[in-house]
């Protein structure tokens, strides 16, 4: 099986600007979760998708959006992007079968300028 | 808030000896516990878990170790090799909700 795909890798935006970053979770994997890692901080959870409901959600502003699409691919979405945003965004996907393991896509850096 | 926690942002650990990782959490509904393991430019992926009715399990030269009272968990790696340089986050589940810890940066020397 493919493992979790997320494009673009990287990215280079501007402050005020937004993003939206791709998703594609392992085939018959219908939970996606998003994360945002920085240095020190660890890997600070987002949002979890399943079958395109937002299940959970992480401590985050409104900035921060996402849906999931019934082939189970999901977005995010940073909007008025500021400075702080810049980080490794990760998605993982799982599915009930996983025995609670995530499995981790390589990630999209995003540098906020 | 947060609920995992590695205090140790950085272990140096000569090759064939012991790693120790270590991991805190709060939250006593946390009840399956898993350690990932990242490159640089890649994602994590997993290593190890253990299910709360456990307090140790082994794969491999990788043991995880679960004190539920003292609400901690350890990561042993016997005999570290180099290729285990890496950086280790633990994570804690309650079914609804994966926390992850800051993430341990290991460096095996040769």
């Amino acid at each position: 099986k493919a493992g979790v795909t997320q494009t673009p890798r990287y990215l280079i935006k501007t402050r005020g600007q937004q993003v939206t970053l791709s998703c594609s979770p392992i085939s018959g994997h219908r939970s996606v979760s998003w994360y945002q890692q920085t240095p020190g901080q660890g890997l600070q959870f987002l949002f979890e998708y399943f079958s395109e409901t937002q299940r959970n959600k992480g401590n985050f502003p409104g900035r921060f959006s996402g849906r999931q699409f019934s082939n189970s691919r999901s977005e995010m979405n940073v909007s008025t992007l500021e400075l702080g945003d810049s980080a490794l965004y990760l998605c993982a996907s799982s599915s009930l079968t996983s025995g609670g393991k995530q499995f981790f896509g390589p990630g999209t850096r995003l540098t906020v300028l | 808030d947060q609920q995992v926690k590695q205090n140790s942002p950085s272990l140096s650990v000569q090759e064939g000896r012991i790693s120790i990782l270590n991991c805190d959490y709060t939250n006593s509904m946390f009840d399956y516990f898993l350690w990932y393991k990242k490159y640089p430019a890649e994602g994590p992926t997993f290593l190890i878990s253990i299910s709360s009715i456990k307090d140790k399990n082994e794969d491999g030269r990788f043991t995880v170790f679960l004190n539920k009272s003292a609400k901690h968990l350890s990561l042993h790696i016997v005999p570290s090799q180099p290729g285990d340089s890496a950086v280790y986050f633990c994570a804690a589940s309650d079914n609804n909700d994966m926390r992850f810890g800051a993430g341990t940066r290991l460096t095996v020397k040769p």
